[in-house]
């Protein structure tokens, strides 16, 4: 069963709107950890912020704000007054404990954000 | 700062050569991860490994092997390239479950 689910495959917008990014996740821990990567054109993955669970206080760094929800298992997303270089693939993924006190990362689909000048 | 080295950033092979693709890590994480990113699959988990000689298969295993003989270099082995492994291969390490997953540059690589 799919464990983090971005729903929206692409967003188109115009520079200067608000984005949010959908992400939902699905796990029986307690404690898990959740992030989000953001993947530019050239291709590598960048680690934009992270969450436990047990920390549900919403977070905002420049443009860029998160809202942890644990009622909803959701971990959206909102970019501020979008810019053309926010444009790329943005991966939700989960980690929790496996057997053995691992732990893996799941990620979503991804959402590919197109913004437009 | 981490660095996650992969050997190549384009690959193009023939249907059933082996191909090895290589990953090196600087910053002694125990934990190394590869995933295949394909569109509208997003990625998903080959093989992981928590130490040296330590291997446990992911989500999609088949066609795949690893090794990991040193802390610092976890290597996937495509024992016979097909075409459906066509892909592009991310290595990612982590230091620990809480902490975030550093990427390589990614292969893509073409099997023809």
């Amino acid at each position: 069963a799919q464990k983090v689910t971005q729903a929206q495959t692409e967003i188109s917008v115009v520079e200067k709107e608000d984005v949010t990014l959908d992400c939902v996740y699905e796990t029986r821990d307690t404690t898990y950890y959740l992030f989000w990567y953001k993947q530019p054109p050239s291709g590598e993955l960048v680690f934009l912020i992270r969450r436990n669970s047990f920390d549900e206080q919403n977070e905002i760094s420049g443009r860029y704000s998160w809202n942890f929800q644990k009622s909803t298992s959701s971990f959206n997303f909102t970019i501020t007054a979008s810019q053309v270089v926010d444009s790329a693939v943005y991966f939700c993924a989960l980690s929790e404990a496996q057997s053995g006190g691992s732990y893996i990362p799941t990620f979503g689909r991804g959402t590919s954000l197109i913004v437009h000048p | 700062d981490v660095k996650v080295t992969q050997s190549s950033r384009y690959l193009v092979k023939r249907t059933g050569e082996k191909v090895f693709l290589e990953c090196v890590q600087d910053m002694d994480h125990e934990n190394m991860f590869w995933y295949r990113q394909d569109p509208g699959l997003g990625l998903r988990l080959i093989y992981f490994s928590y130490d040296v000689k330590m291997k446990e298969k992911g989500d999609i295993p088949e066609g795949y092997s690893v090794s990991r003989e040193k802390k610092e270099r976890f290597s996937l082995i495509l024992e016979s390239a097909s075409t459906n492994q066509t892909s592009m291969y991310l290595c990612v390490t982590r230091a620990g479950g809480w902490t975030e997953a550093f990427f390589g540059q990614g292969t893509r690589l073409t099997v023809v």
